[in-house]
C-alpha cells in the first residue's frame, strides 16, 4: 500500500489551454474523490466514484470539467479551455466505501496555476 | 443555507498547553465528524472521526467531542508541540461518503 497518488504534482498552463491530471487511489478502494483547494479555504467536493460509476458531480462544476474511472482503479479529471479562475489544488482521495470505514485518505494533489 | 465554521483563522499558543479548535454547523444531521491535519502544499491528512451517537474520542494527545445539540465539535491538542503547527479541518459528512470541509483553523505552537 504506497497511498494515494497524484500526477503531475504541478502543472502551469496558458488559459485555453485543457489539461488532464491523474489520480491513482490505494488499491482495493472502491471510492476516488476530487476535491479543488484555493489558498485559505477547505477541499471543495468536485465529484466522486463507487467503482466505475460515477455517482455525485457538484452544481459547481461547469461542462469544462470531466472526470472518469473507466476501469474502477485510476481516475482522470479534465479541464477544458482552462481559465485563470482555475487555478488551484486539485486533490484526489480515496475510501474503502464501506460502512464504518469512511475516512478518506487523500493524494498530495496537483497545483495547477493557469496564466 | 447549510454552513461549517471553524473558530478564528489563525490560533497561537504557546508550547505545552492545550490547543482548542472549534467547528460549529448549521442545517446539516451529518452521521459523523472527522478532523483532518493539513500542512502546507500537501493534503489533508486523517486524524479522528466520532460518530453522532458519541460524546467523546481520544487519540494519543488528541481528544475529539461532538455535541449534536449544540452542533459542534471541540478538536483538543493536549500538551501541544510546535510540530503541532498546521491547519486543522473538520468535515461533515453530509451525504453518504461525501464529505463537506470547514475553511480550516492554521494553529501555531511557539516554543
Amino acid at each position: 500500500d504506497t497511498g494515494v497518488s497524484q500526477n503531475p504534482r504541478h502543472k502551469i498552463t496558458k488559459r485555453g489551454q485543457n489539461v488532464t491530471f491523474r489520480c491513482d487511489p490505494i488499491s482495493e478502494h472502491n471510492r476516488l474523490y476530487w476535491y479543488r483547494q484555493t489558498l485559505g479555504q477547505g477541499p471543495e467536493f468536485l465529484t466522486y466514484f463507487q467503482n466505475e460509476a460515477q455517482l455525485e458531480k457538484s452544481r459547481l462544476l461547469s461542462d469544462r470539467f470531466s472526470a472518469e474511472r473507466p476501469k474502477g482503479s485510476f481516475s482522470t479529471l479534465e479541464i477544458q479551455r482552462t481559465e485563470q479562475g482555475d487555478s488551484a489544488m486539485y486533490l484526489c482521495a480515496s475510501s474503502t466505501g464501506q460502512r464504518y470505514q469512511e475516512t478518506q485518505y487523500f493524494g498530495p494533489g496537483t497545483r495547477l496555476l493557469v496564466l | 443555507s447549510q454552513k461549517i465554521e471553524q473558530n478564528s483563522e489563525a490560533l497561537n499558543i504557546q508550547e505545552g498547553k492545550t490547543a482548542t479548535l472549534t467547528c460549529n454547523y448549521t442545517n446539516y444531521s451529518p452521521a459523523y465528524l472527522q478532523w483532518y491535519r493539513q500542512d502546507p502544499g500537501r493534503g489533508p491528512v486523517f486524524l479522528l472521526l466520532i460518530r453522532e451517537n458519541e460524546k467523546e474520542k481520544r487519540k494519543e494527545r488528541l481528544k475529539v467531542t461532538f455535541d449534536t445539540t449544540l452542533k459542534q465539535s471541540l478538536f483538543h491538542i493536549t500538551a501541544s508541540q510546535p510540530a503541532d503547527s498546521a491547519t486543522y479541518l473538520c468535515a461533515l459528512d453530509t451525504n453518504a461518503g461525501k464529505s463537506t470541509f470547514g475553511d480550516g483553523t492554521t494553529l501555531t505552537v511557539k516554543p
